[in-house]
């Protein structure tokens, strides 16, 4: 059974990077067979899908134009984990955080709310 | 430009049967797509993929009364036996090159 495990902190200044990891448990970061996500949900926004990494003999990342010039997702395989950092917030940044697995996205995090306030 | 449409909100009583559905743009006909279930105050639970040709493979654990079909540009999906439970928000979703988008969702009202 696969797991995704959230961690980070929840309230974060406008105008700093905003950083967020997800554990994995029941599959690995590096897996030639799928892909690992951030995906976003607010009120005015909806889901959003942030972007992705995965793993064919090496790292790929694709991100969404909203946040292409601010994001940055990181694998780790010495923990299976991946993370999300988002720079430069802004309070439109505030949302519940997601990370998922796969084109489908058949697995989620907990979700994790970032409020984007001073 | 790939888009998902939904319509904001559906209703239909327990034990009744309720087809939700999720239009792709025009030119992306032969995508498949994904629905999510979304109960009040919770995250978002994959329900399974709907390809082109209608066939679909459930997620982990989702009941017989959930299914899903296509037609054209339009993906479906079925609830049957309505529980108290399946009140919630149901989101399609569908993948390109490099890209991922979200319907806007719809919100089911179990009567």
């Amino acid at each position: 059974q696969v797991q995704l495990q959230q961690s980070g902190l929840g309230l974060v200044k406008p105008s700093q990077t905003l950083s967020l990891t997800c554990a994995i448990s029941g599959d690995s970061v590096s897996s030639y067979t799928t892909t690992w996500n951030w995906v976003r949900q607010s009120p005015s926004r909806g889901l959003e899908w942030l972007g992705r990494t995965y793993y064919r003999s090496k790292w790929y990342y694709d991100f969404a134009v909203s946040v292409k010039s601010r994001i940055t997702i990181n694998p780790d395989t010495s923990k299976n984990q991946f993370s999300l950092q988002l720079s430069s917030v802004t309070p439109e940044d505030t949302a519940v955080y997601y990370c998922t697995r796969g084109d489908v996205f058949d697995y989620w995090g907990q979700g994790t709310l970032v409020t984007v306030s001073s | 430009q790939l888009v998902l449409t939904q319509s904001p909100s559906a209703s239909a009583s327990l034990g009744a049967s309720v087809r939700l559905t999720c239009t792709l743009s025009n030119e992306h006909s032969g995508y498949a797509i994904a629905w999510h279930q979304q109960q009040p105050e919770k995250g978002p639970r994959f329900l399974m993929k709907v390809n082109n040709d209608g066939s679909h493979t459930k997620g982990d654990g989702i009941p017989d009364r959930f299914s899903g079909s296509s037609s054209g540009t339009e993906r479906y999906l079925t609830i049957s036996s309505l529980q108290s439970e399946d009140e919630a928000d149901y989101y399609c979703h569908t993948w390109g090159s490099g890209i991922r988008v979200f319907g806007g969702g719809t919100r089911l009202t179990v009567l």
